[in-house]
C-alpha cells in the first residue's frame, strides 16, 4: 500500500484481556519496527524485524508482549493479560534501507490502547 | 551514553514569527539525524534528515535544519510559522550500522494567533 496501515486505531481493553494490534507495512519494505509511545514522551523501541526474522526484541517490556511477522509482510503485536501500564500508543514503522545504510522510517498512525 | 536532548518541552510562537527548535545529541559514531512531526492523533511524519554533505538541509513544509558537529546540535528552523504547524516535534539520531533510532522527548509547538 501507499503507507503504513495500523488497526485498530483505538482499543479499549479490560485489565487482564489479551489484545492484538496489526501493522501492514509499505509493500517491499523489509524492515519493520514496533514502538511504544506513552503520553508526552518520544517513541520507545520495542522490536525489529527484517523480513520474517525478529532480529531484536530487547525493547519488549515483559514476556506478556509478543510480536510476529510470519510471511515478512503484515506484523501483529500481541499483549497478553493487559495491565494499566500497557496503556499507550503503539506505533509501527517500516523502512527500505537507504543506500547510505540508514533506516528512514515511515510510521503508521498508531494504535491507541487504553486498559481500564 | 547515546542520547538526544530537546531542552524545550513547550514553545509558544506567534503566527508569522520565526521558529527554532533545539536538539542536542550524544552519539559515538557518525550520526544520522532526523526531525519528525506528530500532529494530534497521528503518526510521525518525516520532516527532514541529515546523512552527510551539506550541513544545512531542507525539508518539507518550509522547514530546515543545520547540523553543527562542533556543538553536537541539529536545530530545526522555520522563518515564518503557520497555525497548521502546531504539533509535537521529535529529533532522533541513528547510525549506519545501527537500526535503532534514539529519540528525544519532543517539543510541543503552540501557535498564538
Amino acid at each position: 500500500g501507499a503507507g503504513v496501515s495500523q488497526s485498530p486505531r483505538y482499543k479499549v481493553a479490560k485489565r487482564g484481556q489479551d489484545v492484538a494490534l496489526r501493522c501492514d507495512p509499505i509493500s517491499g519494505h523489509v524492515s519493520l519496527f514496533w514502538y511504544q509511545q506513552a503520553l508526552g514522551q518520544g517513541p520507545e523501541f520495542l522490536t525489529y524485524f527484517q523480513n520474517e526474522a525478529q532480529l531484536d526484541k530487547s525493547g519488549l517490556p515483559s514476556d506478556r508482549f509478543f510480536a510476529e511477522r510470519p510471511e515478512g509482510s503484515v506484523s501483529t503485536l500481541k499483549i497478553q493479560r493487559t495491565q494499566q501500564e500497557d496503556s499507550a500508543v503503539y506505533l509501527c514503522a517500516s523502512s527500505a534501507r537507504n543506500r547510505d545504510g540508514a533506516n528512514v522510517l515511515t510510521f503508521g498512525a498508531g494504535s491507541r490502547l487504553t486498559v481500564l | 551514553a547515546q542520547s538526544v536532548t530537546q531542552p524545550d518541552i513547550h514553545i509558544t510562537v506567534s503566527e508569522g514569527a520565526s521558529l527554532e527548535l533545539r536538539c542536542n545529541y550524544s552519539y559515538g559514531a557518525t550520526p544520522y539525524l532526523f526531525w519528525y512531526v506528530q500532529s494530534p492523533g497521528q503518526g510521525l511524519q518525516l520532516l527532514l534528515k541529515y546523512f552527510s554533505g551539506d550541513t544545512l538541509v531542507q525539508g518539507i513544509k518550509g522547514f530546515e535544519a543545520e547540523f553543527k558537529r562542533s556543538q553536537s546540535s541539529f536545530n530545526l528552523r522555520k522563518p515564518s510559522v503557520h497555525w497548521s504547524d502546531a504539533a509535537e516535534y521529535f529529533c532522533a539520531v541513528g547510525g549506519n550500522s545501527n537500526y535503532q533510532l534514539i529519540w528525544g522527548a519532543g517539543t510541543k509547538l503552540i501557535i498564538k494567533p
